[in-house]
């Protein structure tokens, strides 16, 4: 069975420091990656996806995540962190091998200082 | 547009009885379906996923049962809740993952078991 690691369980930044989120993964075949984020007291929504095409992934709100196939990892980056960034934030991987299901890493939980 | 509601959105219960949580998707017809727990540091654990009506896959062990009794419900039930039940728990929805299509979450319901 597939199963997805965040490196990181908590992390703390200053506004205006750069960001990346360790994801590895383990599963054999083609996947789809996917990062998801929690804000305070909201729903679970998508920040960006992968499925083929150029490994290097534009999300919303200025995150990006880069596919390297050699090292299993979907890192997740953004180039300067805010505030309203502090949110707990979801890898996930979905075999891409007629599973329809989502496999969740334990999530990061990311807080910005102002 | 799509949208997916789950209920009700807080539940306390004592140990022993049972349990019910619903689940309704609008707008889409034979949507994948799916019931995940969250718990602290432990990210999202996918609990059941269902591909059609009566149709339900169980990917761990547990107290709970689910059904799909039409097209677009989804219901999470235990006839015995036990403490360890008591989590977060969060309704899902997709088209085919495989192709590209993204997983739409829930305002997700609080069971605390007492």
């Amino acid at each position: 069975a597939q199963s997805v690691s965040q490196h990181n369980h908590h992390v703390i930044l200053s506004e205006a420091a750069s960001l990346e989120l360790g994801c590895n993964y383990s599963y054999g075949g083609t996947v789809n990656l996917f990062w998801y984020v929690q804000y305070p007291g909201q729903h679970l929504q998508l920040l960006l996806k992968y499925f083929s095409g150029d490994p290097l992934v534009k999300g919303i709100k200025g995150f990006e995540a880069e596919f390297i196939k050699s090292k299993f990892s979907f890192n997740l980056r953004k180039p300067s962190v805010q505030w309203s960034d502090t949110a707990e934030y979801f890898c996930a991987v979905n075999p891409n091998s007629g599973y329809s299901t989502l496999t969740f890493g334990k999530g990061t939980m990311l807080l910005v200082s102002p | 547009s799509q949208t997916i509601h789950q209920w009700p959105a807080t539940l306390v219960q004592p140990v022993g009885s049972p349990l019910s949580l619903e689940c309704t998707v609008e707008g889409t017809s034979n949507p994948n379906l799916y019931w995940y727990r969250q718990a602290a540091g432990r990210g999202l654990q996918l609990l059941f996923y269902s591909v059609g009506i009566g149709q339900i896959s169980s990917e761990v062990p547990q107290n709970l049962s689910a059904s799909r009794p039409q097209d677009r419900q989804f219901i999470l039930s235990s006839k015995k809740l036990l403490l360890s039940d008591s989590g977060f728990y969060l309704c899902a929805w997709t088209m085919d993952l495989n192709s590209g299509n993204t997983i739409y979450f829930g305002e997700g319901s609080w069971l605390t078991v007492v």
